[in-house]
């Protein structure tokens, strides 16, 4: 079965840039989807298609898509960022989601 | 404006069939794929499975042999059941509906969530 790999927690200042990543073999030719998830709320998407932005999200959220990592990136990092981020592809086999990142906002 | 509303029992008792519904407004049944997904507590996001009104369907294949995902066209509603189940079934069920047309597609739309706990 196909496997996501994110790290389980990204710690940020306020203002700096977050990096999440999100890793699977060959993952540069899926598409790759984030979500991010508030305490007690269901998922938003935030990226979809590895890089492209749903009408309402900030530009401060950015995706790329290469090899084996997606990454995506929030820019100028406020607390309301702080939450769960989850990548989520399509495979063969079915909807798979990573094990999702806790962002951290210091 | 695209709702998902989720409905169902809170409480199911241990080796018994979960049952939920997600009752879709403002967009049609028929046009997109239809999916559940669940988050045990404190944990992350798990696929259930995935319909279309074509027939086309998918499960998790670890829950393959307990679930069954259908349409209801009538009444614009997602249906879910999952059979036989234990504490590690408690969780809260999410529908959620694709973006475009495309299996692959993002999910643009979600349901609330509704929390399931299983009894002994």
């Amino acid at each position: 079965s196909y496997e996501l790999t994110q790290p389980p927690s990204v710690s940020v200042a306020p203002g700096q840039t977050a990096t999440l990543t999100c890793g699977g073999s060959n993952i540069g030719i899926k598409s790759v989807h984030w979500y991010q998830q508030r305490p007690g709320q269901a998922p938003v998407l935030v990226v979809y298609d590895d890089s492209d932005r749903p009408s309402g999200i900030p530009e401060r959220f950015s995706g790329s898509n290469s090899g084996h990592t997606a990454t995506l990136t929030i820019s100028r990092v406020e607390a309301g960022d702080e939450a769960h981020y989850y990548c989520h592809v399509w495979d063969t086999v079915g909807v798979v989601f990573g094990g999702g990142t806790k962002l951290t906002v210091l | 404006q695209v709702q998902l509303q989720e409905s169902g029992p809170g409480l199911v008792k241990a080796s018994e069939t979960l049952s939920l519904t997600c009752t879709v407004s403002g967009v049609s049944i028929h046009d997109y794929y239809w999916n559940w997904v669940r988050q045990t507590p404190g944990k992350g996001l798990e696929s259930i499975g995935y319909i279309h009104h074509s027939g086309t369907s998918n499960y998790n294949p670890s829950l393959r042999s307990r679930v069954t995902i259908s349409l209801d066209t009538s009444k614009s509603q997602v249906s879910l059941k999952l059979t036989s189940v234990t504490a590690a079934d408690t969780a809260v069920y999410y529908c959620a509906k694709n973006s475009a047309y495309n299996v692959a597609d993002s999910f643009d739309v979600w349901g609330q969530g509704t929390m399931v706990a299983v009894s002994s």
